[in-house]
């Protein structure tokens, strides 16, 4: 089944604790990114990537980074999470930037105490 | 900057049909997309502009103009089911989202 998992689905750490959300998918998208979404502002784009080892920021990208070694796999980094980054997280692929569709990972909540 | 305003809610019922605009501000971008999320759900993909004019796609349509930079979604025959969130978006390197437009379905 063609899809996009993000790993965990929920998590509750503390301020500063590392932590990485993961995102996989299985279609051979070149295309991946990262959104977060907040009551009243919508999805916004965290970090993108258009192909292995090319990443760009979006319009949030401050305090979270990413890489793409794989192509399958665009990993969330936050080094030190602080509370003004809970929220619920979506990772999301396409066959490319400009193609018209955009598969969403099932999304993973996050709450920084 | 890049900005895309729509309603933040719509109602209507059953059976009949909604009109949802979105209007931006930004230019050199591929197309306009439109995605609905459930509570609780991740978006899911509806529609998808590259030109001016109208796409169908069953009961979804949704049309672009560009020189107004101005689109909708036009849901037709609603149903209780269509009681969700609609985003439209503009398809650049990034993909810009709008705020979302809540729409409730009553019997």
């Amino acid at each position: 089944e063609a899809q996009v998992t993000q790993n965990p689905r929920y998590l509750i750490t503390v301020t500063g604790k590392k932590l990485t959300v993961t995102c996989s998918q299985n279609m051979n998208h070149e295309y991946m990114s990262w959104y977060r979404q907040d009551p009243g502002l919508g999805l916004r784009q965290i970090y993108y990537s258009m192909n292995v080892e090319v990443t760009d920021k979006g319009d949030v990208p401050e305090g979270y980074k990413v890489s793409r070694k794989e192509k399958r796999n665009f990993p969330l980094i936050l080094e030190s999470p602080s509370p003004n980054q809970t929220s619920l997280y979506f990772c999301a692929s396409s066959p490319g930037q400009n193609t018209d569709t955009q598969y969403f990972g099932p999304g993973t909540r996050l709450t920084v105490l | 900057g890049q900005s895309l305003e729509q309603p933040s809610e719509v109602t209507a019922v059953e059976g009949a049909i909604v009109q949802i605009n979105c209007t931006y501000q930004t230019s050199g971008f591929y197309g306009l997309s439109w995605y609905q999320q459930h509570d609780g759900g991740a978006p899911t993909f509806l529609s998808y502009n590259a030109l001016d004019g109208l796409e169908e796609t069953g009961r979804f349509s949704s049309f672009l103009s560009r020189s107004d930079s101005y689109g909708y979604l036009l849901l037709q025959e609603l149903q209780m089911k269509d009681s969700a969130s609609y985003f439209c978006a503009v398809n650049t390197d990034k993909l810009i989202f709008g705020t979302g437009t809540r729409l409730q379905v009553f019997p």
